[in-house]
């Protein structure tokens, strides 16, 4: 089965600094990885996702993610924080049949002014 | 105004009571899934359904349970038998080719 691990339950970062949360899988297979970000009491919306191409990847907000094969990671970046990218941030891989995603268990990022 | 709706936003419910969360889209996405939230565990999958009057256990399917009857909705009940319900849960779609799962905003149920 596939696991996903995000080093650091939670981050902090001062504002206009950079933003790095690690994430790792285990996978045999070229996987689908995921990147979305949750803010307090709300779904989960899709930062970034690798499918096939290109490996570095860019999404919504100033984001990116670099897939790594030979690390078996995808870590997820943004160059300047800002205070609205206070959020948690969950990493996820696709297993298996019917396109189910396992997820790590999210790092909450915390800007400071 | 496409999307997904849960509903309630917030529930409670009694002990020994199953209760039932409701999920909708008009995305006309062919499968849809239900994971529960518990804080520093991340999302478990609980069912999934790939087309309509089918469905699949996911890892933590004791004590729910859900029917796909419209391929708009996949309402999914929390029985009696679930030992710990109260959780935030999550409904998703799968965007076709894009390998995307796009989520509704949740439904906190907390048991009394």
């Amino acid at each position: 089965a596939q696991s996903v691990t995000q080093l650091g339950s939670h981050v902090s970062v001062s504002e206009g600094a950079l933003v790095l949360l690690r994430c790792n899988y285990s996978s045999s297979v070229p996987p689908y990885l995921f990147w979305y970000v949750q803010y307090p009491n709300q779904g989960l919306q899709l930062l970034l996702k690798y499918t096939t191409g290109a490996t570095l990847v860019k999404g919504i907000n100033g984001f990116e993610a670099e897939f790594k094969k030979s690390e078996t990671s995808f870590h997820l970046t943004k160059p300047s924080a800002h205070m609205s990218d206070a959020a948690e941030y969950f990493c996820a891989v696709t297993e298996g049949y019917g396109n189910k995603l396992v997820f790590g268990a999210g790092t909450i990022l915390r800007v400071k002014s | 105004d496409g999307g997904i709706t849960q509903s309630p936003k917030y529930l409670f419910r009694k002990e020994g009571q199953n209760v039932t969360l409701s999920c909708e889209q008009n995305l006309n996405h062919d499968a849809m899934y239900w994971y529960r939230q518990d804080p520093g565990q991340g999302l478990r999958l609980i069912y999934y359904s790939q087309i309509v009057n089918d469905f699949q256990k996911g890892d933590i399917a004791e004590g729910y349970s859900v029917s796909r009857e419209k391929k708009e909705s996949f309402p999914l009940t929390v029985t009696s038998a679930q030992k710990n319900p109260t959780a935030f849960y999550l409904c998703a779609t799968l965007a076709g080719a894009n390998r995307a799962q796009y989520f509704g905003p949740g439904t906190r149920l907390t048991v009394l």
